[in-house]
């Protein structure tokens, strides 16, 4: 597609349920990032993908948090266990890597998934 | 760690009016910089970027200068519009092998007509 696709927009849970949201990035961007955006706390990263290296975790929460991303495209974000707390609105972004492997460091972000925890 | 500052929010201005969102950071190396825009409904869209110290960004009749000196990329605009009415944020990525960005918490601007 033209731009990064997030589903679903919107996404209502009860407390303790699992939830996946999805991500599919621009086509031939190699990178891939998942971040949060909550009340209080601003927009966070949780999660980087590159190409078949290992992703970088270093943002998750809690380990209630994972996530994957399948045949360098499309990545899913799953939570288990609800909380109140992850209430937030999950934020994607993409990036390619330029010509002789220079990175170019704009990301391009998809409208997000913005998930209620009752 | 790397952190972003920006001023906090609301900011309510009248159409035509100057607008500044100030915004400072702390970074380890030399950061790329960003301002990001978020309109009511859409995701986050670039605003406009600098590099390397000095550098200008420019977009839309905004403009922030990367300050190395003072550690700043205040966002400005010599005269707002209704349709600028967003949320504002500052980032910044210190480069390294993954470019994540730090973002600033976001600055409601609304102007009215």
């Amino acid at each position: 597609g033209a731009g990064v696709s997030q589903s679903p927009s919107n996404k209502v849970t009860e407390k303790g349920k699992d939830v996946e949201l999805r991500c599919d990035p621009i086509s031939g961007h190699t990178a891939l990032y998942w971040y949060r955006q909550s009340l209080g706390q601003g927009l966070e990263f949780l999660i980087y993908f590159q190409g078949n290296s290992a992703p970088d975790k270093s943002g998750l929460p809690s380990d209630r948090f994972s996530a994957e991303r399948t045949g360098g495209s499309v990545s899913t974000l799953t939570i288990q266990r609800t909380q109140q707390e992850d209430s937030a609105v999950y934020l994607c972004a993409s990036r390619q890597n330029g010509a002789s492997g220079r990175a170019t460091p704009i990301q391009y972000f998809g409208a997000g998934t913005r998930l209620s925890v009752l | 760690g790397n952190s972003v500052t920006q001023m906090e929010g609301p900011v309510t201005l009248s159409e035509e009016a100057f607008l500044t969102i100030n915004c400072t950071y702390t970074a380890t190396g030399y950061p790329s910089l960003f301002w990001y825009v978020q309109y009511p409904g859409e995701g986050l869209q670039l605003l406009l970027k600098a590099t390397k110290a000095d550098d200008k960004g420019s977009n839309k009749g905004f403009e922030a200068t990367y300050r190395k000196e003072t550690t700043s990329f205040h966002l400005e605009k010599g005269s707002v519009q209704v349709s600028d009415s967003a949320v504002y944020f500052c980032a910044l990525n210190s480069g390294g092998s993954n470019y994540k960005l730090t973002f600033g918490k976001g600055t409601l601007l609304t102007v009215n007509p």
